[in-house]
């Protein structure tokens, strides 16, 4: 079954970067993207990124461009998103899911990434 | 960036009740291959989102077929006939046709 299994919680200090990890299963990694998503303390949904990593290639917002990188590891079926120059305002759980335009977008996601920025 | 607006955001149904919740987006939802990514999620409280309904009105597998999704360019509707105890939490409408990709704003399911 698939399955997406991502790192345990962070805590960082404004300014500091951030890496999350979302390991795949139960398929094979190059035939779907991957997107994450984050959701503050109480809030709904954001979208922050989507990688294909078969080529490397990725889609990310203007908000959040020349902060976010997405870079995957065929090897491990790893995807990774690094999210740089933290502020208070990126605490929130990081999730990744599967992507792909003819599967309707976000079929699976992972079990999510608290990230907490503080001081 | 395409706007998805929801209503209402808070839904108190009673059990056994049906329920609608409705979304509507800033641009048509048309892609250019002629399908409409419309999709809806189900995020129960603590839980990771899990998606309904994809492209509209195609049910996921393992959802139950009270839950049923209509609607074309700019005007969703996600339906469910028969609310029961386990469908409380929050519901998000989200378009995948442009980039950037968005998300409605949810609407909180509560039982009466």
């Amino acid at each position: 079954q698939v399955q997406l299994v991502q790192s345990g919680a962070e805590v960082k200090k404004p300014g500091a970067s951030v890496k999350v990890s979302c390991k795949a299963s139960g398929y094979t990694l190059t035939t779907y993207g991957i997107s994450w998503v984050r959701q503050a303390p109480g809030q709904g949904l954001e979208w922050v990124g989507w990688i294909n990593p078969n080529t490397g290639d990725a889609n990310l917002p203007p908000k959040l461009q020349g902060r976010v990188a997405m870079t995957a590891d065929t090897s491990t079926s790893t995807v990774y998103m690094e999210l740089r120059s933290l502020r208070s305002d990126d605490t929130a759980v990081y999730y990744c899911a599967r992507d792909s335009r003819s599967g309707g977008h976000f079929d699976y996601w992972g079990q999510g990434t608290l990230v907490t920025v503080s001081s | 960036d395409v706007v998805m607006t929801q209503s209402p955001l808070s839904l108190p149904v009673t059990l056994g009740q049906p329920a609608s919740i409705s979304c509507r987006s800033s641009q048509s939802l048309v892609y250019s291959d002629g399908n409409t990514y419309l999709n809806w999620f189900q995020q129960r409280p603590g839980q990771s989102p899990r998606r309904l309904m994809y492209k509209v009105s195609n049910r996921d597998s393992g959802v139950p077929d009270r839950f049923s999704g209509s609607g074309s360019g700019t005007d969703f509707t996600l339906k469910i006939s028969r609310v029961e105890a386990e469908d409380v939490g929050v519901y998000y409408c989200m378009q995948g046709t442009h980039w950037v990709i968005t998300f409605g704003q949810g609407t909180r399911l509560e039982i009466k």
